[in-house]
């Protein structure tokens, strides 16, 4: 059981360059979101799903978009990349009660 | 919106020793839970412990147990018998009972560190 996957575990990006970060899992969770953390902000959320067709904004969408084909995935696009977009990103589904993390992205945009 | 507060940016414990991480939280909602995520060095977001908010007796995973005070608004971790493996930061997090888009909201995090 893998859980929630996410590729790549790092990235780096130069300003106005786009990317796909990808998230995926196996668990057939309705309920997906992404969240970013930044240093004493804790983890904000930038995007979610509650299933496959339905996307809606989170705390901090801008520069972030989402779609969800599928039940399993949940990319998050990046249109073109800035300097504040460096962060960590952690994809998340949801059973009943508990969310669960996949492992993170560690991106660095130049 | 629901906000949650961890004040205390750091703190520090005595291996063996028991410490208490303090969290609040702000909402007019009845039916939520709430949640400990700890987050080691490598990064993963685990699972500590919850809380349902209907529940009055306080949610306890072997070390780890919390002081669930409703009224004041009030979830702390205790961690006993503390170990080196506990040294990481840690995130109390709110979330809403009702509804299929009900999201998860975190306070700023506290770091632990655990001296030998």
């Amino acid at each position: 059981n893998a859980g929630v996957t996410q590729t790549p575990k790092f990235q780096v990006l130069k300003t106005g360059q786009s990317m796909t970060l990808q998230c995926a899992q196996d668990m057939n969770h309705e309920y997906m979101s992404w969240y970013r953390q930044d240093p004493g902000m804790g983890l904000r959320l930038i995007h979610y799903s509650v299933g496959a067709g339905i996307t809606d904004q989170g705390e901090v969408p801008n520069g972030y978009n989402v779609s969800r084909s599928t039940t399993e995935d949940f990319p998050l696009r990046l249109l073109s990349a800035a300097p504040s977009q460096t962060s960590v990103y952690f994809c998340a589904s949801r059973g009943l009660d508990t969310q669960y993390f996949g492992p993170g992205t560690r991106l660095t945009v130049l | 919106a629901q906000t949650v507060t961890q004040s205390q940016p750091e703190m520090s414990v005595q291996e063996a020793e028991t410490v208490t991480l303090s969290c609040t939280y702000d909402t007019s909602e009845s039916d939520y839970y709430l949640f400990w995520y700890k987050q080691p060095p490598s990064r993963q977001m685990i699972l500590v412990i919850r809380q349902e908010a209907y529940k009055q007796q306080n949610a306890t995973e072997n070390r780890f147990s919390v002081n669930f005070q409703k009224a004041a608004k009030s979830f702390s971790l205790k961690i006993s018998d503390s170990q080196l493996g506990d040294a990481a930061m840690y995130f109390c997090a709110y979330r809403s009972g009702g509804g299929a888009n009900s999201k998860l909201t975190f306070g700023k995090g506290i770091t632990l560190s655990v001296r030998p």
